[in-house]
């Protein structure tokens, strides 16, 4: 696809579910980032990869949150033992490099109930 | 921690009128985005300023940079149905779009 791409486009889970959130960069951008919108809110950062590698995760909240890239591409939010706190709308985007325009998908919004 | 304040929160005004919203920080930034985005998608880049001072436009929109990069603003011109949405102010380190601090944004409405 021509742009960052995410699904599930919505997520509804019961509170303590285990739930993975999956982000299809632009095809050869090596940078890749993960930001939570919660309602009113501007996005945060999570966590940051460069290629493989978590650059830097200490956006991520706490333990229950996990994030991989394992080839460099696709990466995958994970989010175990989840809260009513969780719910927000999960962004991720990618570019070439750090240094470069940064393209947003149009994010997962995930309802924990 | 560094946060932006961004001013008003929400802006409802007529197809034809100007407006400015601005974004505000005790912190410096390296540089600054502003980001538009529409209800049930991702932020979109407008613009990246990174010297203090500096002046941008973009058709109808002029970005500027305060001289202590510290705040920011945004003037719309003759605003049209179009420009509605959430302007989004994001600081940064040096252009790097590692670890952007957004502020909460302003709601913007055109109406017809």
């Amino acid at each position: 696809g021509a742009g960052v791409s995410q699904t599930p486009s919505n997520k509804v889970t019961e509170k303590g579910k285990y739930v993975e959130l999956r982000c299809d960069p632009i095809s050869g951008h090596t940078a890749l980032y993960w930001y939570r919108q919660s309602l009113g809110q501007g996005p945060e950062f999570l966590i940051y990869f460069q290629g493989t590698g978590a650059a830097d995760d200490s956006g991520l909240p706490n333990d229950r949150f996990f994030a991989v890239r394992p080839e460099g591409s696709v990466s995958t939010l994970k989010i175990q033992r989840t809260e009513r706190g969780d719910s927000a709308v999960y962004l991720c985007a990618s570019s070439l490099d750090v240094n470069t325009e940064a393209f947003f998908g149009q994010g997962t919004r995930l309802t924990v109930v | 921690t560094q946060l932006l304040e961004q001013s008003p929160q929400f802006l409802s005004i007529q197809e034809g009128e100007n407006l400015t919203v601005y974004c505000n920080s005790s912190s410096v930034f390296s540089s600054l985005q502003w980001y538009r985005q529409e209800p049930g998608e991702g932020p979109v880049l407008l613009v990246t300023v990174v010297t203090g001072g500096e002046v941008k436009k973009l058709k109808r929109l002029t970005f500027q940079f305060g001289d202590a990069r510290k705040d920011s603003s945004l003037h719309i011109t003759a605003a049209q149905p179009g420009d509605t949405g959430l302007y989004l102010c994001a600081g940064g380190g040096g252009g790097s779009n590692y670890k952007l601090t957004f502020g909460k944004g302003t709601l913007l409405t055109v109406n017809p």
